[in-house]
């Protein structure tokens, strides 16, 4: 089993959709968690880091469930330039390691 | 903000030659870095976490006499692909942690490298 899994997709949605990525970890010990998002032939970038209490970016709200080892990503008012690979990241506090998830592919279109 | 850069940004070489990609934080300093590898349409693979000054931890199926990682300053970190193969043909990434990092958002990701091996 993959420590961080992920809904590969693709999602292909409408310009202003509202658009819900999830992801489970199964290493209880993992202390931080992200979201990155990725660009066709690029590095990975951070987008946001997700806490038990919920944040907001912007149009981008993540969230994180210790109890079942969930996190969320939910993007509103999906803009064509939010068309990327999103990949969900634990890492363990300790070792600084980052461990991504397979990525979900979201295609936002006209 | 930080910046980490790679070199070269692509490379062809031929089975069996070696190739050495290096990995610099530009504006900080790194006492660990570290080394991914992405094949197409997966995600980021941790190959091996390297320190300064120490030998590099490799993760579990990275041979360590295949991808040799030297770090040998705390804004410089090498991997040579030795007798490379198609197989070896990727995306490799590095990443640099910030000395100053006070166990926030302290690491910042290379362009990568695209190695393909004809």
């Amino acid at each position: 089993r993959k420590e961080v899994e992920q809904d590969p997709g693709p999602f292909n949605v409408p310009e202003g959709a509202t658009v819900a990525f999830n992801c489970t970890y199964s290493n209880s010990a993992s202390q931080s968690f992200f979201w990155y998002r990725q660009d066709c032939r690029k590095e990975p970038k951070l987008l946001m880091s997700v806490y038990s209490s919920g944040n907001e970016d912007g149009r981008f709200t993540a969230q994180l469930n210790r109890a079942s080892q969930y996190i969320s990503l939910l993007i509103r008012d999906s803009k064509l330039s939010d068309s990327a690979t999103y990949l969900c990241v634990a890492r363990m506090d300790s070792s600084y390691k980052l461990i991504f998830g397979s990525g979900t592919r979201l295609l936002v279109r006209p | 903000g930080a910046v980490v850069s790679q070199h070269p940004s692509w490379v062809i070489c031929k089975s069996g030659t070696s190739v050495k990609i290096e990995c610099r934080s530009l504006d900080f300093q790194a006492t660990t870095m570290f080394w991914y590898r992405q094949f197409p349409k997966q995600s980021l693979m941790l190959m091996a976490t390297s320190n300064e000054g120490s030998k590099a931890t490799y993760e579990q199926g990275v041979e360590k006499d295949k991808f040799l990682i030297n770090h040998a300053s705390l804004t410089l970190s090498t991997l040579t692909v030795t007798s490379a193969h198609p197989e070896d043909s990727s995306f490799y990434i590095c990443s640099a942690r910030d000395l100053t990092g006070t166990g926030g958002i302290e690491q910042y990701f290379g362009p990568g490298t695209r190695l393909t091996v004809t």
